[in-house]
């Protein structure tokens, strides 16, 4: 079965770092881009960053770059999202997905919380 | 950014009736290698956002063919020709065509 699992959601106050994670099964992870949506509180979709097979190339919204890191370990069929500076806005569900444009699948998501 | 805006943001229809959701883009999303880059997905209370139709008009796997995709350039349509139950949820259509990739604001449906 294809399938992403994510963990690493909690709750951080504002200025602080955490780190995503967002483990394939499957599939050739090698094959695919791999992508990070978050979705805030009764809010719509937002796609955040994505990565290339092999990792040489990696792009993110405006709104986290310089804050947040799209990285893999191709070894490991890992996805992860570092993310420091965390501000209040930063508040939503994050989904790890598979591929650059056509997400399938998705992962169940993680809550990331930014408050004091 | 391209802006995703779709229409209605919400609706309510009467199963086995007909759907219709309609996205426009500020930006043609027709590349020059003859795709359009439209997609649809929906998301079901409590779960994941699914993929429904990609490049403008494909199904994607295991998706009813109740549902189809259609439109040109800027404008573009999700249609559910028979509505059931089980398509209750929010769509969101998204453009693939430039980064950062931009989705629409969500159009929930609800069953009458």
């Amino acid at each position: 079965e294809v399938q992403l699992v994510q963990s690493g959601g909690d709750l951080v106050q504002p200025g602080g770092s955490l780190s995503l994670s967002c483990a394939a099964s499957g599939f050739t992870f090698t094959n695919y881009w791999m992508t990070w949506v978050r979705q805030a509180p009764g809010k719509g979709l937002e796609w955040v960053a994505n990565i290339k097979q092999d990792g040489s190339e990696k792009y993110y919204v405006d709104s986290v770059k310089g804050r947040f890191t799209i990285s893999r370990d191709n070894a490991q069929s890992s996805l992860y999202l570092q993310m420091n500076s965390l501000r209040a806005e930063d508040t939503a569900v994050y989904y790890c997905a598979r591929g650059f444009r056509a997400f399938h699948p998705w992962g169940q998501g993680t809550l990331v919380t930014v408050s004091s | 950014d391209v802006v995703m805006t779709q229409s209605p943001l919400s609706l309510s229809v009467t199963p086995g009736q007909p759907a219709s959701i309609s996205c426009k883009s500020s930006q043609s999303l027709l590349h020059s290698d003859g795709k359009t880059y439209l997609y649809w997905y929906l998301q079901k209370a409590g779960q994941s956002p699914q993929l429904l139709i990609s490049e403008l008009s494909s199904r994607f796997s295991a998706v009813p063919d109740r549902f189809s995709g259609s439109g040109s350039g800027t404008d573009f349509t999700l249609k559910i020709s028979r509505v059931e139950a089980d398509d209750v949820g929010t769509y969101y259509c998204m453009q693939g065509m430039s980064l950062p990739l931009t989705f629409g604001q969500g159009t929930r449906l609800e069953i009458k």
